[in-house]
């Protein structure tokens, strides 16, 4: 089974900061956290990830509270291409288990 | 980042009949790739992991004589879906770890393959 929460859906207008929250309540200290997402039809496309330490890269950001207990994805300034299903997974064992993730719609 | 590729893209095929996909990584090696399906509106589901050299670690559930996957190189695994029947209609999608970036342990996905069987 998944170890993390996420709500099932979220809209964001385009332009706008989309934050997408993450719960991982169980996560080991030694666990990453994983980001991906899934536009319709295709594989999922990696993003980030991160263990502790907050991280940033090109496509967006990554926030770790300091309990590791949570974590939100930034997407500084979403476009209408931002629209897919958001994964927030964790490293299980080297295995990558998906959960129902986030359905973001960006709209105009 | 990494390139992983499938191949096909998309397949229809006779009930009864077998079907083979392949992974491929085609910028690095990789000792260990993954094999998921999904189904509409649901999410991925790990079928099995593939090891170069070695047999198949398939999750709870699925029938390894019926998802055949063989991983005889660094670079390319094949999953094989035998005697398939409608219900095994879906999207297959591989993916595969860079063997030296295993600290970092990001996987990178295949396009996918969508498997009708009529």
């Amino acid at each position: 089974d998944a170890k993390t929460t996420q709500p099932p859906s979220m809209d964001c207008a385009e332009g706008r900061a989309a934050n997408l929250p993450c719960n991982h309540s169980t996560i080991s200290g030694n666990e990453y956290v994983y980001w991906y997402r899934q536009i319709h039809s295709q594989g999922p496309q990696y993003i980030i990830h991160g263990l502790k330490n907050n991280e940033t890269n090109e496509m967006a950001s990554l926030i770790i509270t300091e309990d590791r207990k949570s974590s939100t994805l930034i997407l500084p300034h979403a476009t209408l291409r931002d629209t897919a299903v958001y994964y927030c997974i964790v490293n299980q064992g080297g295995k990558l288990i998906f959960g129902q993730g986030t359905e973001l719609s960006v709209k105009p | 980042g990494a390139v992983v590729s499938q191949h096909p893209s998309w397949v229809i095929c006779k009930s009864g009949t077998s079907v083979k996909i392949e992974c491929r990584s085609l910028d690095f090696q990789a000792t260990t790739m993954f094999w998921y399906r999904q189904f509409p509106k649901q999410s991925l589901m790990l079928m099995a992991t593939s090891n170069e050299g070695s047999k198949a670690t398939y999750e709870q559930g699925v029938e390894k004589d019926k998802f055949l996957i063989n991983h005889a190189s660094l670079t390319l695994s094949t999953l094989t879906v035998t005697s398939a029947h409608p219900e095994d209609s879906s999207f297959y999608i591989c993916s595969a770890r860079d063997h030296r970036r295993l600290a970092a342990g990001e996987l990178f996905f295949g396009e996918g393959s969508r498997l009708t069987v009529l």
